[in-house]
């Protein structure tokens, strides 16, 4: 069973950066695809990038100027940097697997404010 | 970027209900359509992929069906854990990964 899990800051300040990690436990972090996606408060889901194992890498265009997503294979992790935000970025924050794949397993999420 | 609809937006059943939600993509993505149903304040779950293939430990109450720009979920007897938004999403364009607005599916 691949468990994953967000983890860092809940309040970034605006025009700063918000940095995420998401720790994958179940499954080694080779060979698959890996997805950042946020849902805005009472919003839909809006895909943000995904990283291969290989370390490629794949982001929304619209956030593309911003995104970083990277992986950490010695720690079977991958993160996820987002600079200059704004309060537009608040949202609740999922990794997950996938990305050329279906999202078949996602973290809890965590709610990021971006609030001075 | 393909677009993805979904109809309704919410909709109102009852347990034991059939109901059906429908997808429409802006454009042709063959079969490349998944859906996913999320519970307040918990992450997605992924239900089907390629439009009509059940994820395992899915119940067979749920199906899948379409391929070009028209797809629907359709729930053949709606169960009380089943009242939930139900996400598409498109996968034919991975270099922008599309989202349907979502549906919510209340009791009535």
């Amino acid at each position: 069973q691949v468990h994953l899990q967000e983890s860092g800051p809940g309040l970034v300040k605006p025009s700063e950066t918000l940095s995420l990690t998401c720790t994958v436990s179940g499954a080694s972090i080779s060979n698959h695809y890996w997805s950042w996606v946020r849902q805005s408060p009472g919003k839909g889901l809006e895909w943000i990038g995904y990283t291969y194992s290989s370390g490629s890498t794949n982001y929304n265009p619209s956030l593309k100027s911003r995104v970083t997503i990277s992986l950490d294979t010695s720690k079977n992790q991958f993160s996820l940097t987002l600079n200059s935000v704004t309060a537009a970025d608040t949202a609740v924050y999922f990794c997950a697997r996938g990305g050329i794949s279906p999202f078949d397993s996602w973290g809890q999420g965590t709610l990021v404010t971006v609030s001075s | 970027d393909i677009q993805m609809t979904q109809s309704p937006s919410s909709l109102s059943a009852s347990v034991g209900d059939r109901v059906t939600i429908t997808c429409r993509a802006s454009q042709s993505i063959s079969r490349y359509l998944n859906w996913y149903q999320q519970k307040p304040g918990k992450a997605p779950k992924f239900l089907i992929y390629a439009a009509f293939n059940l994820q395992s430990g899915v119940p067979s109450r749920f199906s899948g069906s379409g391929s070009g720009t028209d797809f629907t979920l359709t729930i053949s007897s709606l169960q009380p854990e089943d009242f939930a938004t139900y996400y598409c999403q498109q996968s034919y364009d991975t270099s922008l990964i599309t989202f349907g607005q979502g549906t919510r599916l209340e009791i009535k």
